[in-house]
């Protein structure tokens, strides 16, 4: 089974500047995607960004982007010019290119930024 | 748009009781699943409906059952709560072609 980790249970940020969230997963698989979630007070489920394995070029989403290390098994999210609203839970998760594609997430990283 | 609704958002049980949590998305996604939150523990699948007319069983399991009524509802009950399904419970589904899964507000579950 597929085991998303994400070792930063908390993180802050000052207000501008620029974070990383780290996830590592394990999988045997060849064929699967990855998604970073934001989970904001309101308790929705957002998406952020998104990799399929197959690419070798980084995900980048305007102030969002992932440095993804297919070989360490590792998926990093990086938060640029980091904004009040960015404070959050951030999930990261798994998905097999299978056909049943349930997502197998990562126990979060609560982001605080500092003004 | 509506997206994926859940009923109820709120809800707070006797040890014992009984209730069916509903959800239903209008995006005609094939896939529809149930997951449940709990402190420090991310999200972890209770069941899936990968299509209409299947479901299959996911992480956490027990204590729950499913019921895919057609493509667009996806329903979860608890026939016997306990103290331990104590969490805030998201249903979710996907078109599948890119693996996004789109989620409910969620529903906080009490079971006293």
């Amino acid at each position: 089974a597929q085991t998303v980790t994400q070792s930063q249970p908390e993180m802050s940020v000052q207000e501008a500047e620029t974070v990383t969230l780290s996830c590592t997963y394990d999988t045997s698989e060849s064929d699967y995607y990855l998604f970073w979630y934001k989970q904001p007070p309101s308790r929705q489920m957002i998406l952020v960004i998104r990799q399929e394995a197959y690419k070798q070029q980084n995900a980048t989403e305007n102030r969002f982007s992932v440095n993804f290390q297919k070989a360490a098994k590792s998926f990093s999210l990086k938060i640029s010019d980091s904004q009040l609203g960015d404070a959050a839970m951030y999930f990261c998760a798994y998905r097999s290119g299978g056909s049943a594609r349930q997502l197998t997430f990562g126990s979060g990283t609560q982001l605080t930024v500092l003004p | 748009n509506a997206g994926v609704t859940q009923t109820p958002k709120f809800q707070v049980l006797k040890t014992g009781q009984s209730m069916t949590l509903q959800c239903a998305q209008d995006m005609n996604h094939n896939s529809m699943y149930w997951y449940r939150q709990d402190p420090g523990m991310g999200l972890r699948l209770i069941y899936y409906s990968a299509s209409e007319g299947t479901t299959d069983k996911g992480e956490v399991p027990n204590g729950y059952n499913v019921s895919r009524l057609n493509k667009r509802e996806f329903s979860l009950r608890l026939e016997s709560a306990a103290p331990s399904q104590t969490s805030v419970y998201f249903c979710a589904s996907t078109r599948g072609s890119t693996g996004e899964l789109f989620f409910g507000e969620g529903s906080r579950l009490t079971v006293l």
